[in-house]
């Protein structure tokens, strides 16, 4: 079958470093998104990993490991607007139609 | 500046009534996507198309239908409003190439059925 876990909730400091976690176990693989939901709002794209490693994106970074099922979203310097859902998504099935499978999502509050 | 827009934020409707609602998108997409978001569930895949006319069965497509007479616009078919479709459904669109072509996502309109 098709799973995706993260944590469902973290609180973190303003100026901090938080880390949210995804594991996956899904049936092909064509590249793990994560993407940002703030209350009320739809998804925004924020990065995307297909190779192992981290790619670096300003305050956040994105790191995969696809010999583990496994990757994690990185934010930096937490600010308070970063209070916000984010989601873990795969890619799987054939890479043209971009079919994602979802993590239910992790809250992140920011407190001062 | 690439848009998908969805034709209500909110809507009630009562159970039994049959159900609209329109997402479009002006980026030349092959790809759309019906999704419902419910807590502690996450995004959820209704239907997906590929190009015009053509349609997929995503993970949860009892009691919906789907539409795409035209590329920009792809639309989601309640055919009975029940009170457990009452959810937020997202639609998204993305390029129909390989690689990093991230799913661009519609405002959701939030569903009531009473």
């Amino acid at each position: 079958g098709q799973n995706i876990d993260q944590p469902t909730e973290m609180t973190a400091t303003e100026g901090a470093i938080v880390q949210i976690n995804c594991t996956y176990q899904t049936s092909g693989f064509n590249g793990l998104f994560w993407y940002q939901q703030h209350a009320g709002e739809a998804p925004t794209f924020l990065s995307y990993n297909v190779l192992d490693g981290l790619e670096e994106k300003g305050r956040f970074s994105s790191f995969l490991s696809r010999s583990k099922g496994y990757s994690y979203l990185l934010l930096k310097e937490l600010q308070m607007k970063d209070s916000a859902s984010y989601l873990c998504a795969v890619k799987y099935g054939s890479s043209n139609t971009g079919k994602l499978i979802f993590g239910q999502g992790t809250t992140l509050q920011v407190k001062p | 500046d690439v848009k998908v827009t969805q034709s209500s934020r909110y809507l009630v409707k009562r159970t039994g009534e049959k159900v609209f609602l329109e997402c479009v998108q002006d980026m030349d997409h092959e790809n759309m996507f019906w999704y419902r978001q419910d807590p502690g569930l996450g995004l959820r895949l209704i239907y997906f198309s590929y190009d015009v006319k053509m349609k997929e069965k995503g993970d949860i497509p009892e009691g919906y239908s789907v539409s795409r007479e035209k590329k920009e616009r792809f639309s989601l078919i309640l055919e009975s409003a029940s009170t457990n479709q009452t959810s937020m459904y997202l639609c998204a669109s993305t390029l129909g190439t390989s690689g990093h072509n991230e799913q661009f996502f519609g405002p959701g309109t939030r569903l009531t059925v009473l």
